[in-house]
């Protein structure tokens, strides 16, 4: 049975850095994209990107390039998303999900709160 | 790449039928088979319901069904059920990477 477990919540101040895992077990995880969605407090669901681990190709939604960072160590089947340097705008549920576009299977969720 | 517009809101009396668009464009929705909707309640994360514009995976009901003419794609729920009451989400490829819909809330009256 395929599972994605994620790291827990996070509250942070601004300026911090950040790194959330994603960890799969049962498929292989280098067979699959899996990526990041955001959403928001009250919003909706924005794709973030995606890494393939089979070959550690990374695809970015333009909003999302160059403000976070998304990787893999295949070793453990784990996916992360990092930033370098958080921002109040940041607070958000984050949830990683199989796949680019038809995401059958999601972690339950990681909730960053970032506040001074 | 902008969001792909959905309404905000629709909503049915049980047994009826709801139908939700999903407007992109000839870089989205209109260039791509590869259209997935999602089913989210209050504090869960989604749940896939079509994918590949009206494929279902294993488990949900027939009475969700997905279809797409040009840059907008649409999912139907029949015989609404109270349990439908959820916030609905469409996802299409777009070359590279992937645009949510801008979300719709189902309320069945």
């Amino acid at each position: 049975e395929v599972h994605l477990v994620q790291s827990g919540a996070e509250v942070k101040k601004p300026g911090e850095s950040l790194k959330i895992s994603c960890k799969s077990s049962g498929y292989r995880f280098t067979d699959y994209w899996i990526g990041w969605v955001r959403q928001m407090p009250g919003q909706g669901l924005e794709w973030m990107g995606i890494i393939y681990p089979g070959d550690s190709e990374t695809r970015y939604s333009p909003s999302f390039q160059g403000q976070v960072n998304i990787s893999a160590d295949k070793s453990i089947s784990t996916a992360y998303l990092q930033w370098s340097s958080l921002k109040a705008s940041d607070t958000a549920m984050y949830y990683c999900a199989r796949g680019v576009t038809t995401k059958d299977y999601w972690g339950q969720g990681t909730l960053v709160t970032v506040s001074s | 790449q902008s969001a792909l517009t959905q309404p905000r809101s629709v909503s049915g009396s049980p047994g009826q039928s709801v139908t939700i668009s999903c407007t992109g464009t000839t870089s989205d929705v209109g260039a791509y088979i590869y259209v997935s909707w999602f089913q989210q309640y209050p504090a869960k994360a989604p749940k896939l319901i079509i994918y590949d514009v009206s494929e279902r995976p294993s488990g949900v009901p027939d009475r969700f069904s997905g279809s797409k003419s040009g840059n907008t794609a649409s999912l139907t729920i029949s015989g609404l059920q109270a349990e439908d009451e959820a916030d609905y989400y469409c996802c299409s490829y777009a070359g590279i990477q992937g645009v949510f819909g801008t979300g719709t809330k189902v309320t069945v009256l």
